[in-house]
């Protein structure tokens, strides 16, 4: 069964540093996004991404984060400052439609730990 | 404003059957889905729901009433491997296929 992938599975960084998400979708999914799930706390919708733009963002996205598809497989998010707020598991997940049964197909997250 | 409610957590027996049970005020409904989360690990999809009704698959089952804002996830003959947390989540009709989730029912199965 296709997957989505994420590297790294987990990642230690220094406060104010910069760090980079990748993600893998399924090959011939159309639509991206990013979620982040604070420890014990619900799975937040970042960002989606369709058609090499941002489609919506939500408010946790601000100027720090900036997502990527820098060629026709990977999609990134970068964090330019890190701060300890930002320390969560990331959520990419790909869908092949917006409406009907399309769910997401999640990849399995990285656990980014701010220190 | 959105809201998403279901309960924190549920304890059954190993070969009982659990209901979830899941309300919710969006702005909008374009389909609720029901994900499973075991600890530390990615939501898999379980179930799909826009029309009322029950969805049935295998052991789990589905129920949407959108007049009243209710959905519950059914599960039966419940299985150790069931122990997970269980969210519910509403598709917003006005954004690229964004994902409105609850906080996740955890479900602790005893044998």
């Amino acid at each position: 069964e296709p997957e989505v992938t994420q590297t790294p599975s987990h990642q230690v960084t220094q406060m104010g540093q910069e760090v980079i998400l990748r993600c893998v979708p399924i090959s011939n999914h159309l639509y991206f996004y990013w979620y982040r799930q604070i420890l014990g706390q619900k799975v937040e919708f970042l960002v989606s991404f369709y058609n090499n733009e941002i489609s919506e963002k939500s408010e946790i996205f601000d100027d720090q984060f900036s997502v990527e598809r820098p060629d026709g497989s990977n999609f990134t998010l970068k964090i330019r400052s890190t701060k300890l707020e930002d320390s969560a598991m990331y959520f990419c997940a790909s869908s092949s439609g917006t409406g009907g049964p399309y769910g997401y197909t999640f990849g399995s997250g990285t656990r980014l730990t701010v220190v | 404003g959105q809201n998403i409610d279901q309960p924190t957590e549920m304890t059954a027996t190993e070969g009982a059957i659990v209901q979830i049970n899941c309300t919710y005020q969006t702005s909008g409904f374009n389909g609720l889905f029901w994900y499973q989360q075991h600890a530390g690990e990615a939501p898999t999809f379980l179930s799909y729901n826009v029309l009322d009704g029950l969805e049935e698959k295998g052991r789990f089952s589905s129920f949407l009433s959108r007049s009243k804002g209710y959905s519950y996830l059914l599960l039966k003959e419940l299985q150790m491997k069931d122990s997970a947390s269980y969210l519910c989540a509403v598709r917003d009709p006005d954004s690229w296929g964004k994902f409105q989730f609850g906080a996740g029912t955890q479900v602790v199965v005893t044998p």
